[in-house]
């Protein structure tokens, strides 16, 4: 089962600020991973695939990147809206594995 | 617009089973691979299970192998998740996912809201 770590736990940060976040697997997925954003009380909502790829209606302030073992999810000006947690996700082998998530809330 | 809506979840005791149901609108079912994603509160996200379109091949983790069985109805726009022997250990919501249509990819773009299921005594 391929493992996926990510870093940090919880990330602080101030609205109009940039966050980077990350995702590191323990063997090679490839391109094959996605990001997904919970809000409190809601459910996963897909934001990247293909480790770069937008999905509909993401905004542009969402951006991807990484392949093989190490990925990059950021958020160029963090809005109010943006402030949840973030699971990465390898589909590249069975079983599809998630990172642990990273809690960005307000500093 | 798709929606998932989950239900069939509640308490029941160690040992004991359960039915969850999935209804599905807004996009054609039956052409689509369904998955099942758990969560315990507060947790991370934990891949359960796996069908094809009409239900021919599926695929579980281990952790659930041999006690769920994932099953479709495509007459009726409904996935299910057949819990038998439950563990305390699989206290959870439950989330049915359509997996994407983009070929050889399999992550999950649509997600329900979850049902909660507790294993407690």
């Amino acid at each position: 089962e391929i493992v996926m770590t990510q870093s940090p736990a919880t990330l602080s940060v101030s609205p109009g600020e940039r966050a980077t976040l990350s995702c590191r697997a323990s063997q090679s997925v490839s391109s094959n991973l996605a990001w997904y954003q919970q809000k409190p009380g809601q459910a996963p909502r897909l934001l990247i695939y293909g480790a770069s790829t937008r999905a509909t209606g993401i905004p542009a302030r969402f951006s991807a990147s990484g392949s093989g073992t190490e990925f990059t999810l950021t958020i160029s000006s963090l809005q109010s809206e943006d402030f949840a947690v973030y699971y990465c996700q390898q589909y590249n082998n069975w079983p599809l594995t998630f990172g642990g998530g990273i809690k960005v809330d307000i500093k | 617009e798709v929606q998932l809506v989950e239900s069939g979840g509640g308490l029941v005791q160690p040992g004991g089973s359960l039915r969850l149901s999935c209804a599905a609108s807004g996009f054609t079912f039956s052409s689509y691979w369904m998955h099942w994603v758990r969560q315990v509160p507060g947790k991370g996200l934990v891949w359960v299970s796996r069908i094809k379109t009409d239900g021919s091949d599926t695929r579980y983790a281990d952790s659930v192998k041999g006690r769920f069985t994932i099953s479709r109805d495509n007459a009726k726009n409904t996935l299910y998740l057949q819990m038998n022997s439950l563990r305390v250990e699989d206290t959870a919501m439950y989330y049915c996912a359509r997996e994407t249509a983009v070929p050889g990819t399999y992550y999950e773009d649509y997600w329900g809201q979850g049902t909660l299921v507790t294993v407690s005594s």
